[in-house]
This record gives C-alpha cells, structure tokens and sequence, in this order.
C-alpha cells in the first residue's frame, strides 16, 4: 500500500544510453513531479504536471521528456545519458498546486549512476 | 520568487541536547512554509508545516517550528535529540500563485551519544 512507489530503485547504464523510470501514486492526487537530487543533496524541480497536463518544465535538457498517462502516473524517459545525469531521481505528488499549500509526498528515489 | 537559506549545511548534537535548526526565507507573497526530513536512502518525509493561522507548529517526532514574519524566518527545533534523528532536514517555501516548492539545501543532523 505504497502511496509513491517508482521503479526501478536502482540504475545502472552507460552514457548515450537511452532509459525511464516509472512513478505511481495511489493517493489520488492531482499533481505529480520530478525532481532531481544532486551528490550534495541539492533537491531541484524539473517537472510538475496537474491533471495530466505539464505546468512546470524547468531549464532541463530536452534529453529529459516526462510523460503523464493518467493522473496516477508520471514517467521520465532520458535519452542519450550523459555523466552528469548521475543523480537520485524523485517522484512526488500532492493534492492540489504548491501555490495552495499543499504538502508533497515523496517516492523513495531512483539513484542513477551513469558509467 | 520564493527562496529559502539554511546556514551549516552539517549540525552535530548531543543525544537530549537541543535540536535547533535555522531556517529564513524570501518570499513576495505570503509563504506556505514546510520541514522534510530524509532519512538515508529514502525519500522526503513532511515533518510539519505552516500555512495560515497559528504561528507555532507543531510536528510528528517531537518537532516544532515557529513562523516569524518579522524575521521572515522558521526555525526548526526539539527539545531532545534522539539518536533516530540524525538525518537531512530541508525548509521548502511555496507562495500563493506560485507552484514551485523551492527548497533549502538541507542541514545533516548527526546526533553525537
């Protein structure tokens, strides 16, 4: 009964490779986001989408598409990896707009490591 | 734009010493205020959060947090730290109108026995 799951938890891969990683929630919420999570623990928004349509798309390469098939699921597909994508990756959702107030929850995290 | 500074970004304390962690925010608009905590190799977890009305929150684990408007500020505190504490806090601030959550860049909490 996992609220925010994402999968994989781990990732492995080498550069140019192309990967994803899935996010679901079981809340009920309307908005979902990614965030990525530096080596120093720097959390930044990349992407947020409300009711399945995309809000908030950040200065994040176009390598980085995210995709929303219903309101429950929010994937991040990466193209030709790069070094400098080795990160932990977050899902988070809540139920309405950070500019209501709302708190987030937070998926476990997918720690990408790109060789 | 909404923005949060937390100073020292590594905290050590005493096992039953005060916990105090310093939070200040930037915000054009009145602020949504929150504490996450992370703890190793898990996602954010809310601690608290402060969005109209009283001005002292108060959390899960023992933890509160005062806002402070004057001193656009708040700070995180707990009475008595406890070993299962020692973790990574952030503050995050959202502002009406505005849908980013911007985050601090977290403090590390080591608790010393």
């Amino acid at each position: 009964d996992t609220a925010v799951s994402q999968t994989p938890k781990y990732l492995v891969t080498q550069m140019g490779n192309d990967k994803s990683i899935k996010c679901e929630q079981n809340l009920g919420h309307d908005t979902m986001y990614w965030y990525k999570q530096d080596s120093k623990k720097f959390l930044k928004i990349m992407f947020s989408y409300n009711n399945k349509e995309l809000i908030i798309n950040e200065t994040v390469p176009n390598r980085f598409s995210p995709k929303s098939p219903d309101k429950a699921h929010l994937n991040l597909h990466i193209n030709s990896l790069e070094l400098g994508d080795s990160a932990v990756y977050f899902c988070a959702s809540s139920q309405g707009l950070a500019g209501g107030g709302y708190e987030q929850y937070f998926g476990p995290g997918t720690r990408l490591t790109v060789t | 734009a909404q923005s949060v500074t937390q100073l020292g970004s590594h905290v050590s304390v005493s096992e039953g010493a005060l916990v105090l962690l310093r939070c200040n925010y930037s915000s054009s608009v009145p602020p949504y205020l929150f504490w996450y905590v992370q703890y190793p190799n898990q996602g954010l977890q809310l601690l608290l959060k402060y969005t109209t009305g009283a001005t002292l929150v108060k959390g899960i684990n023992g933890f509160e947090a005062e806002f402070k408007k004057s001193e656009t500020s708040f700070h995180l505190t707990k009475p008595s730290a406890h070993m299962s504490d020692a973790a990574e806090y952030f503050c995050a601030v959202s502002g009406r109108g505005n849908n980013r959550l911007a985050f601090g860049k977290g403090n590390q909490v080591v608790v010393i026995p």
